[in-house]
């Protein structure tokens, strides 16, 4: 079966650094996915991974483990506008289709 | 280039009625895929279409629900007799091949009354 799991709601503070955990059960393993989405908008994709390590760009970076099967997404210098859902994503290992397999979402509210 | 492009962005529909939920993908893709999202939960994948092809179907109910991604035109996410059930908030997404990161449209909002 298909499990992702990342906490429901997180709270931080502005200029502060954030880590968003995401753990993964999946059948297989294509790449690993985060998405911003704010109330009533669509996702944004932010980053992606397939091989292990971090991943950089700007404020946020990804980092992977799938021998642990294990994600976080690190947000650095809160910004309030950084206040939304980060979505993660994992695409399982199949032939021939590649539908994402998304958690049910971290609600980060950032506070002064 | 214009992003990923849903319409209508709202729609209201009573029980019994038929929702047509349109999705442009952004230019130059031809893979699209269809989501559903309810209230807290997380976003969950409905179908995935490459042109005039439905490649995965798996996350669809096979009742009341269809799609299609015409040679020419926008991919349509048809439900018909909808129920209450069917409220929802449903995401179009589109990338140029299999492999790519996919971009969302701002999705459509069904409220079924």
């Amino acid at each position: 079966g298909q499990n992702i799991d990342q906490p429901t709601e997180m709270t931080a503070t502005e200029g502060a650094i954030v880590q968003i955990n995401c753990t993964y059960q999946t059948s297989g393993f294509n790449g690993l996915f985060w998405y911003q989405q704010h109330a009533g908008e669509a996702p944004t994709f932010l980053s992606y991974n397939v091989l292990d390590g971090l991943e950089e760009k700007g404020r946020f970076s990804s980092f992977l483990s799938r021998s642990k099967g294990y994600s976080y997404l690190l947000l650095k210098e809160l910004q309030m506008k950084d206040s939304a859902s980060y979505l993660c994503a994992v695409r399982p290992l199949g032939a021939g289709n590649t539908p994402l397999v998304f958690g049910k979402g971290t609600r980060l509210s950032v506070i002064a | 280039n214009a992003g990923v492009m849903q319409n209508p962005r709202h729609l209201v529909r009573r029980r019994g009625q038929e929702a047509r939920l349109r999705c442009s993908p952004m230019k130059g893709h031809s893979h699209v895929y269809w989501y559903r999202q309810l209230p807290e939960e997380g976003l969950k994948f409905m179908v995935y279409l490459q042109k005039e092809n439905i490649i995965d179907e798996s996350g669809m109910p096979k009742e009341r629900f269809s799609a299609e991604f015409p040679k020419e035109g926008p991919s349509i996410l048809r439900i018909q007799q909808v129920v209450r059930g069917d409220s929802a908030a449903y995401f179009c997404a589109s990338s140029p091949g299999r492999f790519y990161e996919q971009y969302f449209g701002p999705g459509t909002r069904l409220t079924v009354t």
